[in-house]
């Protein structure tokens, strides 16, 4: 079974820009989390979509957004790039039978300059 | 605000000896508890997980206890290798099932297991 797969894998930016990352889940998962990594402040929770809707919301401001196509296949936008983006963004998915466990890409390594 | 802690950022072990990290929370709604572990340039990897009504679950050289009176659970790793070297994150999530993709992580603890 293939695993969850984002790109891009790296990406610089210049702030003021904008990012669009992309998750293809685990076949059969229809659940997608983003997480956002830094040093400072660990695993942060972004949005979750399940079936094209968004279920729950972290403690992002507007300029992060997300969403979820038919495939489940997700995206992540940033707008408006500011410095303190640069972070690692994780993908999670999940097929809601395997209570609270999440399958993590490895991630997008967005640096903005 | 953070829910869920980590108070020790590193901890170093000898090979063979018992690894016990250990995770405080604050929010009583959380009712999941979740360790995964992470290696550079990887995502996290599920390791076992427990749910507040249980107060151990055990899965191969891995334990997980959980005090829901004093909000703390540990993970515990008997016998640790070197191979368990890595970044252990302790997560939890709460509101029964309409949140598993949501869950709150610790700052994460540093386990080096030397041989």
């Amino acid at each position: 079974k293939a695993g969850v797969t984002q790109t891009p894998r790296y990406l610089i930016k210049t702030r003021g820009q904008q990012v669009t990352l992309s998750c293809s889940p685990i076949s059969g998962h229809r659940s997608v989390s983003w997480y956002q990594q830094t040093p400072g402040q660990g695993l942060q929770f972004l949005f979750e979509y399940f079936s094209e809707t968004q279920r729950n919301k972290g403690n992002f401001p507007g300029r992060f957004s997300g969403r979820q196509f038919s495939n489940s296949r997700s995206e992540m936008n940033v707008s408006t790039l500011e410095l303190g983006d640069s972070a690692l963004y994780l993908c999670a998915t999940s097929d809601y039978r395997n209570t609270g466990e999440l399958f993590f890409g490895e991630g997008s390594r967005l640096t903005v300059l | 605000d953070q829910q869920v802690k980590q108070n020790s950022p590193s901890l170093s072990v000898q090979e063979g000896r018992i690894s016990i990290l250990n995770c405080d929370y604050t929010n009583s709604m959380f009712d999941y508890f979740l360790w995964y572990k992470k290696y550079p340039a990887e995502g996290p990897t599920f390791l076992i997980s427990i749910s507040s009504i249980k107060d151990k679950n055990e899965d191969g050289r891995f334990t997980v206890f959980l005090n829901k009176s004093a909000k703390h659970l540990s993970l515990h790793i008997v016998p640790s290798q070197p191979g368990d070297s890595a970044v252990y994150f302790c997560a939890a999530s709460g509101t029964g099932g309409t949140s598993y993709g949501k869950l709150t992580f610790g700052q994460g603890t540093i386990l080096t297991v030397h041989p």
